[in-house]
């Protein structure tokens, strides 16, 4: 079945800094993945989806990347910022099943002044 | 747009008892999802429905899960008999294409 590994748990940085988190994915279709963003207290939102078709997306400041050859997929931002705390989810669409979302387990950014 | 509500925010439930949590999808959205969310578990997949047919509940637990969705409106998930191990955050998503899912705030059930 579909797969999705997230390895950072925890990333901790200063604003201005450069973000990274990385994840990647098994499947045996073609994807759609996407990232989201979790605020306590909240459901996860939707940030970014990235296609085999478009390879690329970008919300907000954010940039996703996929690259087929590794099975992995990228989030980053040039400049992060005090309100970017939070915790990022990657996902990748069920390719069994339309629409449902296989989740990573987590990377909770801490960004501080 | 309102968004995808779910009520109650908060259930505290008794060994044994049951809870409903109740989803109002956003209005067009075809798609319904239902999701839980652990410390250990992270987020797993319950069950999904498509104009209101359940198309997948793989996710869900044989016994004493069950999930409906009477019309295009609002679903619903009741948990008999609740235990311990069931306390989660369940989360209820909906879904134009099935692919970008709006999730809800989330009902936070704690069984004692």
């Amino acid at each position: 079945g579909d797969s999705v590994t997230q390895k950072q748990g925890q990333v901790t940085l200063s604003e201005d800094d450069f973000l990274f988190i990385n994840c990647t994915y098994s499947t045996t279709t073609y994807p759609t993945l996407l990232w989201y963003v979790q605020y306590p207290g909240q459901g996860p939102q939707l940030l970014l989806k990235v296609t085999t078709a478009n390879n690329k997306g970008i919300s907000r400041g954010f940039e996703a990347t996929y690259d087929k050859g590794t099975t992995s997929f990228h989030l980053q931002k040039a400049s992060v910022q005090e309100s970017d705390s939070a915790v990022y989810f990657c996902a990748l669409s069920g390719t069994q099943v339309v629409g449902q979302l296989t989740f990573g387990s987590g990377t909770r950014l801490q960004v501080y002044a | 747009n309102a968004g995808v509500i779910q009520t109650p925010r908060h259930k505290v439930t008794g060994k044994g008892q049951e809870a409903t949590l109740w989803c109002e999808p956003i209005s067009g959205h075809s798609a319904v999802f239902w999701y839980r969310q652990t410390i250990v578990q992270g987020l797993e997949f319950l069950t999904y429905f498509r104009n209101q047919a359940p198309i997948d509940d793989s996710g869900m637990p044989k016994e004493r899960f069950s999930a409906q969705m009477p019309n295009q409106s609002h679903s619903t998930l009741k948990i008999q008999s609740t235990q311990p191990q069931d306390s989660a955050v369940y989360l209820c998503a909906s879904s134009l294409d099935g692919y970008e899912q709006y999730f809800g705030p989330g009902t936070r059930l704690t069984v004692l």
